[in-house]
């Protein structure tokens, strides 16, 4: 079955800088790769995702970039603010199969004012 | 307001003695599914169910129990909890596409904080 990893599991950046997570996939037919945002007490939320046929993904200050040859996705967040403080979650999957998501293990991104 | 209620929110409770942690939707989703939350380990599927009738297990289904009787309520039951099952639950919806695959674009409940002691 399909296995993510993700990294870091801890990330602290100084407001106003950028964070950048990253995750590996191990199933080549993994096609669909979302983020999830979980703030403290609530449960995650889909922020963006990318599908295997794109490279790159922008959405204001967050964005999403695959890489399928080297099976791995990375999540930039720019000008970060203290809001963007939360518990961030890589997944993948492959859509259109009825296959079940497959998550990261989690970041937690702490964002200092 | 479009929502996954989870109760109870906190639940302590002895080894062994039976529970259950209620799931509904009201959006009409066909699609429902738990996870546990641990430290270092993310979010891990127990069961899912892709309509009224129809579960099947994630990967981590050992020690749960799940029904769909009606379309809005998934209950978790836990036949016989262990320390091990101590752990962040959350309970998901979504609705079907058009071709009947799965919209991953999850609708999380506010999570069940279970200690089992």
């Amino acid at each position: 079955g399909e296995n993510v990893e993700q990294h870091p599991s801890t990330l602290s950046v100084q407001e106003g800088d950028s964070a950048v997570i990253k995750c590996t996939y191990s199933d080549s037919a993994s096609n669909y790769f979302p983020w999830y945002k979980q703030e403290l007490g609530k449960g995650p939320q889909l922020i963006i995702d990318i599908r295997s046929n794109v490279g790159e993904k922008k959405d204001q200050r967050i964005a999403v970039t695959l890489n399928k040859t080297a099976k791995h996705f990375s999540l930039h967040i720019t000008e970060t603010q203290p809001e963007d403080s939360a518990v961030y979650f890589c997944a993948a999957t492959v859509s259109g199969s009825a296959r079940q998501l497959t998550f990261g293990s989690g970041t937690q991104l702490t964002v200092l004012p | 307001e479009a929502q996954v209620t989870q109760n109870p929110r906190y639940l302590i409770t002895v080894t062994g003695k039976k529970l259950t942690v209620t799931c509904s939707q009201n959006m009409n989703h066909e699609y429902m599914s738990w996870y546990r939350q641990d430290p270092g380990l993310g979010l891990r599927q127990i069961y899912y169910s892709m309509n009224v009738e129809v579960t099947d297990k994630g990967d981590v289904p050992e020690g749960y129990k799940v029904s769909r009787k009606e379309k809005r309520n998934f209950p978790l039951i836990l036949e016989s909890p262990s320390p091990n099952q101590t752990s962040l639950y959350f309970c998901a919806s979504s609705p079907r596409t058009g071709t009947g695959d799965i919209n991953y674009g999850y609708t999380f409940g506010s999570g069940t904080r279970l200690t089992v002691v």
